[in-house]
């Protein structure tokens, strides 16, 4: 099966900086990578996801790059803002609709 | 467009008692994913169902079972609880197909006693 390992497992920045969580996955036939926002109490929200025909993909200031060669994948958070804390988790897709998570990232932006 | 639905919000059982939880997927999602959150072992994926049947199935005991309706709507049962089932469990909804988004309910928070 697929086995996903994400770092850092904390994070804290000051507000504005930036924040880069990277994750590596090891099913070579995985093609479909989300990124979820989980804020304390809440369901995970699908914020950005990119497909192993892709590069790169940004949506103002979350971009996510994919490495497929090195079976690796990192979202980018620029600007960082307050609202931008909680626990981030990356995914990859093994199969239908069955998907393997990272441990999760909690992220601190500090004003 | 509603969103994902899961029934019911909150949970309390006492050990060796059997659950049940609902999930109405997004209108038009036919796959449905469940999934136990806890704060050790994060998410961990439990079943998927696709036009009702079990498409996947992850390493969880024979306790854990599901079923998915003609609606697309899907129900988890948990049989004989123990106290290490205490967790928060998620459903996620997609079309199905490869490459689609997948979509979370807000959990059903289950703790048994």
């Amino acid at each position: 099966g697929e086995n996903v390992e994400q770092h850092p497992s904390t994070l804290s920045v000051q507000e504005g900086d930036s924040a880069v969580i990277k994750c590596t996955y090891s099913d070579s036939a995985s093609n479909y990578f989300p990124w979820y926002k989980q804020e304390l109490g809440k369901r995970p929200q699908l914020i950005i996801d990119i497909r192993s025909n892709v590069g790169e993909k940004k949506d103002q200031r979350i971009a996510v790059t994919l490495n497929k060669t090195a079976k690796h994948f990192s979202l980018h958070i620029t600007e960082t803002q307050p609202e931008d804390s909680a626990v981030y988790f990356c995914a990859a897709r093994y199969t239908g609709n069955q998907f393997y998570f990272g441990t999760g990232t909690s992220l601190t932006v500090i004003p | 467009k509603a969103g994902v639905t899961q029934t019911p919000r909150y949970l309390i059982k006492t050990r060796g008692q059997q659950v049940t939880l609902s999930c109405s997927p997004i209108s038009g999602h036919r796959s449905v994913s469940w999934y136990q959150q806890t704060p050790g072992q994060g998410l961990q994926f439990l079943f998927e169902y696709f036009s009702e049947t079990q498409r996947n199935k992850g390493n969880f005991p024979g306790r854990f079972s599901g079923r998915q309706f003609s609606n697309s709507r899907s129900e988890m049962n948990v049989s004989t609880l123990e106290l290490g089932d205490s967790a928060l469990y998620l459903c996620a909804s997609s079309m199905g197909q490869s490459n689609t988004e997948a979509f979370f309910g807000q959990g059903t928070r289950l703790t048994v006693v």
